[in-house]
């Protein structure tokens, strides 16, 4: 049974830091996925990384895979309150390309 | 395009009471999933659909049945609901190509007393 565990679960930064949330699966897949909820809404698709080394960027957040080491991390630079909402990644799994996802990272950007 | 919509957005049941949640998507994407989110659970795959008339269990199924009558439309039903099944639902659309990400509806919150 795969898992995917994502740390931290919360996390609380200051403005202009730099910070990594780190997603662990346990079995093998070439797709990951990051997607960002904000609260009470939907979630909403941030990066698709296809295969080892994959790295994407968009504005303040980068995402990289190591699909040997069956870990993700997504990058933070220099925080701002925007930023602010819950971060979940997915793994591709199995037929039907279903996702299963982390329990996501909670992330306050405070002033 | 309205992209996929799901029907009610909240919704308060008495333990016991039956109830349909609809999904809808205008992309004409093959496949369709339904999720719950509970807090600190992350989303749990309920069922999924590959295509019109298939159906096929995800990771939670039981105390829920689904159908896909039509392409666009996925129905996920509660015979008998139950105070466990009391989260806020999702359902997600996707492409059959390799790259296709899933595109999540508004979700629909469920109270189940």
């Amino acid at each position: 049974e795969l898992k995917v565990e994502q740390n931290p679960l919360f996390l609380s930064m200051q403005e202009g830091k730099n910070y990594t949330i780190y997603c662990n699966y346990s079995t093998t897949s070439d797709r990951l996925y990051w997607y960002r909820q904000d609260p009470g809404k939907s979630l909403e698709s941030l990066f698709v990384l296809l295969s080892n080394g994959a790295v994407k960027q968009e504005g303040r957040l980068m995402a990289s895979l190591d699909t040997k080491a069956r870990l993700s991390t997504l990058h933070i630079t220099a925080a701002v309150h925007d930023l602010s909402a819950t971060y979940f990644c997915a793994v591709l799994t199995g037929t039907a390309s279903k996702l299963t996802f982390g329990t996501g990272t909670r992330l306050q950007v405070t002033l | 395009n309205a992209g996929v919509t799901q029907t009610p957005k909240f919704r308060v049941l008495k333990t016991g009471q039956s109830m349909t949640l609809l999904c809808a998507q205008d992309m004409n994407h093959e496949y369709m999933y339904w999720y719950r989110q509970d807090p600190g659970m992350g989303l749990r795959l309920i069922h999924y659909s590959v295509g019109e008339g298939t159906t096929a269990k995800g990771e939670v199924p039981d105390g829920y049945n689904v159908s896909r009558l039509k392409k666009q439309n996925f129905l996920l039903g509660l015979e008998s609901a139950a105070p466990s099944q009391t989260s806020v639902y999702f359902c997600a659309s996707r492409p059959p190509e390799a790259l296709g990400t899933q595109y999540f509806g508004p979700g629909t919150r469920l109270l189940v007393l």
